[in-house]
């Protein structure tokens, strides 16, 4: 397996504009985890799904962000509007029973 | 109660020396206690992990110590190399697999 799989590696946005960034985990691993990552505040858990399903969006920051899984190999966090504020690395995590194995990450810079 | 403190923030120690990271939970629930290694560019990669019903596990020349009754789990790591300089994450799960991850310490081993 390829491990998890994270597109962009690198996005430089303006402010204000809709940024998308992609994941697709494990094959067979049922969880999913969105996480941020900044020197401030180090690795924050932003939302987790279970079997497609958000369980916790209690780490999303905002109403501008938003994230999506509409099957077991896709997921999205989307930023709209993004800000200077949101420039972080981002990364994807999945697993199946408590291992956690996490993608290269989406390095974001909103300028 | 969900945090993880984790201590020191940074760490520099000699080749072969002995690498210790402390990390403390309030939340009796967890009951999976991993620690992550990060090196710049990557994503966290799992390292080791230990469930609550051993107070240590070993793997080469890293062991986790774990004292329930303290809520409290360490990691040391024997003989260091340079090539273990990276950023060590503690993180606490319970059986929902959402992990909670600590500060951080970056470690240095100077040759």
């Amino acid at each position: 397996d390829a491990g998890v799989i994270q597109s962009p590696r690198h996005e430089v946005t303006e402010m204000g504009q809709e940024v998308t960034l992609r994941c697709k985990p494990i094959s067979g691993h049922n969880s999913l985890f969105w996480y941020r990552q900044t020197m401030m505040r180090g690795l924050e858990l932003l939302i987790y799904f279970n079997n497609n399903v958000p369980i916790d969006d209690s780490g999303m920051p905002e109403d501008r962000f938003s994230a999506k899984m509409p099957n077991a190999s896709f997921s999205t966090l989307k930023i709209q509007p993004s800000e200077p504020r949101d420039s972080a690395v981002y990364f994807c995590a999945s697993s199946a029973v408590g291992e956690a194995f996490f993608g290269q990450g989406t390095r974001l810079t909103v300028v | 109660q969900q945090q993880v403190k984790q201590s020191p923030q940074s760490l520099i120690v000699q080749k072969g020396g002995i690498s210790i990271i402390n990390c403390a939970y309030e939340n009796t629930a967890f009951d999976y206690f991993p620690w992550y290694q990060q090196f710049p560019g990557k994503g966290p990669a799992l390292l080791i992990a230990i469930r609550p019903d051993v107070s240590e596990k070993k793997e080469g020349r890293f062991t986790i110590s774990f004292n329930k009754s303290a809520k409290q789990f360490s990691l040391h790591i024997m003989d260091s190399q340079p090539g273990d300089s990276a950023t060590y994450f503690c993180a606490a799960s319970n059986r929902s697999y959402k992990l909670i991850f600590g500060s951080g310490t970056r470690l240095l081993v100077r040759p």
